[in-house]
């Protein structure tokens, strides 16, 4: 499979508890995406990584979340002390920068859908 | 701010109709307008884009339309078929690399 992977697909965790997802991107993308999706809602933008550098942050991403991609392929999202808000799909994405700088599609993973207790 | 609102939220269609989805945008700089479409349990993906200096583009039973100048950007889905039952995203991409989603619209084909 050559496309982004995630890991967990689901998470079950209670309250307080701190967990942490998992994105493999497509080899060759040099740009790694998390976003947050609840139901009936679109994703959500929380962060992003060119390489290794992490490069916006939404403003959504509170104190509790943080991202890593350490050695610019693989990404981890952290979420410590867990609340019942935090409930939701983690959609990881991936795409490869230009050099014309022209924007290229962001591929989405399947997700982790975490749920808070 | 970044917002992009998205009209219907939901809509049904008989088989072999078109389905027009409209949004409106607010940041003048935004300049590539992707189309997801996801299913139900599955991941989102790309069906079409359109970039700021194009004002229509098609492919095959899709068709996007871009007015920048009153910021509004529509898909149009003709001959619609049972497959074309999903939720449909419209995106823009504003300064940064960001995407910023609508909130979506459920289509159903009835058969």
């Amino acid at each position: 499979d050559t496309g982004v992977s995630q890991d967990p697909r689901h998470k079950i965790t209670k309250r307080g508890q701190n967990v942490t997802f998992r994105c493999d991107p497509i080899s060759e993308h040099n740009r790694l995406y998390w976003y947050r999706q609840t139901l009936g809602q679109g994703p959500e933008f929380l962060t992003y990584f060119q390489n290794e550098a992490q490069l916006e942050k939404s403003r959504l991403l509170s104190d509790r979340f943080s991202a890593e991609r350490p050695k610019g392929s693989f990404s981890t999202l952290e979420i410590q002390r867990t609340e019942q808000g935090d409930s939701a799909m983690y959609l990881c994405a991936s795409s490869l920068a230009s050099r014309d700088s022209s924007y290229n599609e962001q591929f989405f993973g399947p997700g982790t859908r975490l749920t808070v207790l | 701010g970044e917002n992009v609102e998205q009209h219907p939220s939901t809509l049904s269609v008989q088989e072999g109709d078109s389905a027009v989805i409209k949004c409106t945008y607010s940041d003048s700089a935004s300049n590539y307008f992707p189309w997801y479409k996801q299913e139900l349990g599955k991941r989102p993906q790309l069906i079409i884009d359109i970039r700021s200096n194009v004002g229509e583009k098609k492919d095959q039973r899709i068709a996007v339309t871009l007015n920048k100048t009153a910021k509004h950007f529509s898909l149009h889905i003709t001959e619609t078929q049972p497959e074309d039952s999903a939720v449909y995203f419209c995106v823009f991409k504003a300064a940064g690399n960001k995407l910023t989603f609508g909130g979506g619209t459920r289509v159903l084909v009835k058969p």
